[in-house]
Order: C-alpha cells, then structure tokens, then sequence
C-alpha cells in the first residue's frame, strides 16, 4: 500500500533556505503535492509535481523529484516568519479525476527572526 | 476566491451520539471528499463522492460512518454511534474534473468525543 514519510521538525533562521522532505513507496504515484497548514486553518495546495518531471520552479518553491529514490523535496528560498506552519507531503495514484491523496504526517516549521 | 466550508468548526459531542459534520464545496466541483486526522497523526483519507454515489471508502469507513449530498450544496458526513477514538479533525474537499484536479480543502471540523 502507499506511505509517506516525513521529518516532524525543522527549524530555520529568516532570510535562510528551508528544505523539507518526503520519502514515499507507492512506485505508480503520479502527482505529488506539498500542502500547507497555518494554525486554526485548512490544508492550503502550494504546489505539485507530475511524476514525469525532476523539478518545478515556482516563485520561492522548488520542488525536487527523484522518482528513482521516490524522494520529494520543497524548498523555500529567503524564508519569512509567515511560512511557519506545517508541511504536508501527499502523493496521488493515477490521472483520474477523484484519486485520493495519501498524506505524510507534516513537517513542522519554525522560522526564528 | 471560492472556497470549501465546513460547520461547525468545533463539535463536543457525549460518546454514543450521532454527528452530523457538515461541508459546502466550491460550486461547479463534482468530486467530494473526507479526510480525518487525529491529532499527532497522519492526514488519512476516508471516502470518496462523485455523482451522488461513494466512489472510494478506506478501511476507517466503517458502517458508523456515512456520507450524503442531500441537496444541491452541501456534503455531509454522519457517525452513527461516536467513541472515543473518534475524536479528531475531520477536513472536507472537493475536486473538478480533468487531468489535474487539485483539491481544495476546508478549514476542518474538530470533533471532541467525551
């Protein structure tokens, strides 16, 4: 069946990059997402990655695909106090519209001024 | 921009009772979904809704679970007969059609079983 793991903590200094990472065991996963969650809040999407490709730029995110490994990565470039939140790894089996996501447990991030 | 909402956003309810959690998908979605997370663990997927019929269930949605879109807006998860263990955060989604269909979640609903 599928898992995703992940870090529980990480902790990061203002201005610095931020690396999370995930590892999962489902070989046919197709999507992979980064989900964001800030206190008292849902799961907000940041950003995903087709299985197909190694890496997506998107303003400070680069997610990173090692498909051979089955690692996912997000980092955050110049990170601010209000990235502080938890980070969730999830993966999607097949392209059909209504495929579940599986989740990570979070990473929790604090960013110190 | 549209979003998912669910109510209430905190339930206590005594053990043995019934809950109803409700959700409001984003509109033209067709694809709707709940999630539970106790607390200190893994988001985990419960069932899966498309065209008025569960298209996915996991092993969680056992017969004290049950879901319904019983008009043309809201998506409503029931447990029959709550435990303990039934306590945690239950987040509703809702997808589109298409090859990419990411899914917006709500806010959450806690349920406190005592």
């Amino acid at each position: 069946g599928e898992d995703v793991e992940q870090s529980l903590f990480l902790s990061v200094r203002e201005g610095d990059s931020s690396v999370i990472n995930c590892t999962y065991t489902d070989s046919s996963s197709t999507y992979l997402y980064w989900y964001k969650q800030e206190p008292g809040a849902g799961l907000q999407l940041l950003t995903y990655i087709f299985s197909n490709m190694d890496m997506k730029q998107d303003q400070r995110l680069t997610v990173l695909l090692n498909k051979k490994d089955k690692h996912l990565s997000l980092r955050i470039a110049d990170t601010q106090t209000g990235d502080s939140a938890i980070y969730f790894c999830a993966e999607r089996t097949g392209i059909a519209a209504g495929n579940k996501l599986t989740f990570g447990g979070g990473t929790r991030v604090l960013v110190k001024p | 921009e549209p979003e998912v909402t669910q109510t209430p956003s905190h339930q206590v309810t005594q053990m043995g009772q019934e809950v109803i959690l409700r959700c409001v998908p984003i509109s033209n979605h067709l694809y709707f979904y709940w999630y539970r997370q106790i607390l200190g663990q893994k988001v985990e997927f419960l069932v899966s809704f498309y065209n008025n019929e569960i298209s996915e269930k996991s092993e969680i949605f056992d017969d004290q679970f049950s879901v319904e879109r019983p008009d043309g807006s809201n998506f409503t998860l029931k447990i029959r007969s709550t435990k303990l263990e039934d306590s945690a955060m239950y987040f509703c989604a809702s997808s589109g059609e298409g090859l990419f269909t990411e899914a917006f979640f709500g806010q959450g609903t806690r349920l406190t079983v005592v």
